[in-house]
């Protein structure tokens, strides 16, 4: 069975930093691109990031380019997201999400962590 | 960026009654379209992948159809467990969501 599982979350001013985490297993790790998504409260759904299987390419969103950093520890069966400059309107619910095989669409979400970037 | 455009943004749909909700992309994303449900306090969940294929383990009362910039998901016969709000999502370039429909009872 196919779980994920974001920890990391929690409450920052602006400016702050945080690093949030997500925990796979139920597949073979390193085969799969990963992704960050949010959903700002109340919101909609927006893509955040993502990795290739084997780290070597990342992508990001115009909002979060420059101050956000993906990364994944294929031997933890991990994935990451760096946040820093964090903005009020960072705050949202990340989830980690897994992609088919060359193609973008998340056949599994972890249950999300928050975000609440707050003075 | 891909604009996905949803409608209605709020369908009001009696019990065993049909639902029928539309996505429009702003350029052709060809097939590669998606449609997730999410219930309040949930992760979203795969319903649709490639405009018309059912992910696993969804039930025959979900369908897909479109190609090009026009889709929509239909919901044959609504059950109780199918209010919620639904997302399309386009995969031809980097992921872009509609702004989602909300089902409700009629």
């Amino acid at each position: 069975e196919v779980q994920l599982v974001e920890s990391g979350g929690g409450v920052v001013q602006p400016g702050g930093s945080l690093r949030l985490s997500c925990a796979a297993s139920g597949f073979t790790f390193d085969d799969y691109a990963m992704h960050w998504v949010r959903q700002a409260p109340g919101k909609g759904l927006e893509w955040v990031s993502l990795i290739s299987g084997d780290g070597g390419s990342t992508y990001y969103a115009d909002s979060v380019k420059g101050r956000f950093t993906i990364s994944r520890d294929n031997s933890k069966n991990s994935l990451y997201l760096q946040m820093n400059s964090l903005r009020t309107e960072d705050t949202a619910l990340y989830y980690c999400a897994k992609a088919e095989i060359d193609l973008y669409y998340f056949d599994y979400w972890g249950q999300g962590t928050l975000v609440t970037v707050s003075s | 960026e891909i604009v996905m455009t949803q409608s209605p943004a709020t369908l009001s749909v009696s019990p065993g009654e049909r639902a029928t909700l539309s996505c429009r992309a702003s350029q052709s994303v060809s097939s590669n379209l998606a449609w997730y449900q999410q219930k309040p306090g949930q992760a979203p969940r795969l319903l649709i992948y490639g405009a018309s294929t059912r992910a696993t383990g969804i039930p025959a009362r979900f369908s897909g159809s479109g190609s090009g910039t026009e889709f929509t998901l239909t919901i044959s016969s609504l059950q109780s467990e199918d209010f919620a709000v639904y997302y399309c999502q386009q995969y031809n370039n980097w992921p872009t969501f509609g702004q989602g429909t909300k089902v409700e009872i009629k």
